[in-house]
């Protein structure tokens, strides 16, 4: 089963709103990591949280996690219609040492 | 830097059919795996590789699917014979140290008809 988890299933907001997505994980993580994919593109990498770390910030891009609740959320500030694509929460376990864990993925619409 | 390099970018088959899909991880990224993502959901790891050994195999279906990683460079993953719900998009990536980022490939959708 897959490790992590989103939600919403599906966004749609407009464009300089926020948009929030969060993601739910099963076991003890070593990293959390947030990736988005264009249509019929690749993966691209976000940004990454580390176990011991509660927020990250890059650019316009807030990243939470609560070990506690085992749960993450990436927060996207004044979103553009190019902000418009899927956002996949992915775990590095910390048993399995090199499994990168896909969770579902977010749609996320920024109309302009 | 370079990206990693996948090939072909699509390819439609007859079901029974075979197919390879080949991969070039950035230069120096000893790991590699090999993801299926099918329409609508997330990517599953079908094998990692660690230099030209396998790490993780757990989720291929061996009875159809193989990979192979010579002198833990390039890859090729072969689907042979091909069914419907094989169609998805292969997709490959590397990472340069453990449990840090992965870099992906533009993927090959397959559609098997």
């Amino acid at each position: 089963s897959q490790q992590g988890e989103e939600d919403p299933q599906a966004l749609s907001i407009q464009e300089g709103e926020n948009a929030t997505m969060n993601c739910s994980y099963k076991t003890s993580i070593n990293n959390l990591q947030w990736y988005r994919q264009n249509s019929g593109r690749g993966l691209v990498h976000l940004i990454l949280i580390r176990s011991n770390e509660r927020e990250k910030h890059s650019g316009r891009l807030r990243v939470t996690l609560d070990t506690s609740k085992k749960s993450s959320s990436l927060l996207i500030t004044a979103s553009r219609a190019a902000d418009t694509a899927s956002y996949f929460c992915a775990t590095w376990m910390e048993t399995s040492g090199s499994r990168l864990t896909f969770g579902e993925g977010t749609q996320l619409t920024v109309n302009p | 830097e370079a990206g990693v390099a996948q090939s072909p970018r699509y390819k439609i088959i007859e079901k029974r059919q075979s197919v390879a899909f080949w991969c070039n991880p950035i230069s120096g990224h000893a790991t590699l795996y090999w993801y299926q993502q099918i329409l609508g959901q997330g990517p599953k790891l079908l094998i990692q590789f660690q230099n030209n050994g396998v790490v993780d195999d757990s989720q291929l279906p061996k009875d159809r699917f193989s990979a192979e990683r010579l002198k833990g460079v390039d890859s090729t993953l072969k689907i042979q014979p091909a069914k419907l719900e094989d169609s998805a998009v292969y997709l490959c990536a590397s990472r340069p140290r453990p449990f840090g980022e992965a870099f992906f490939g533009q993927g090959t959708r397959l559609t098997v008809v």
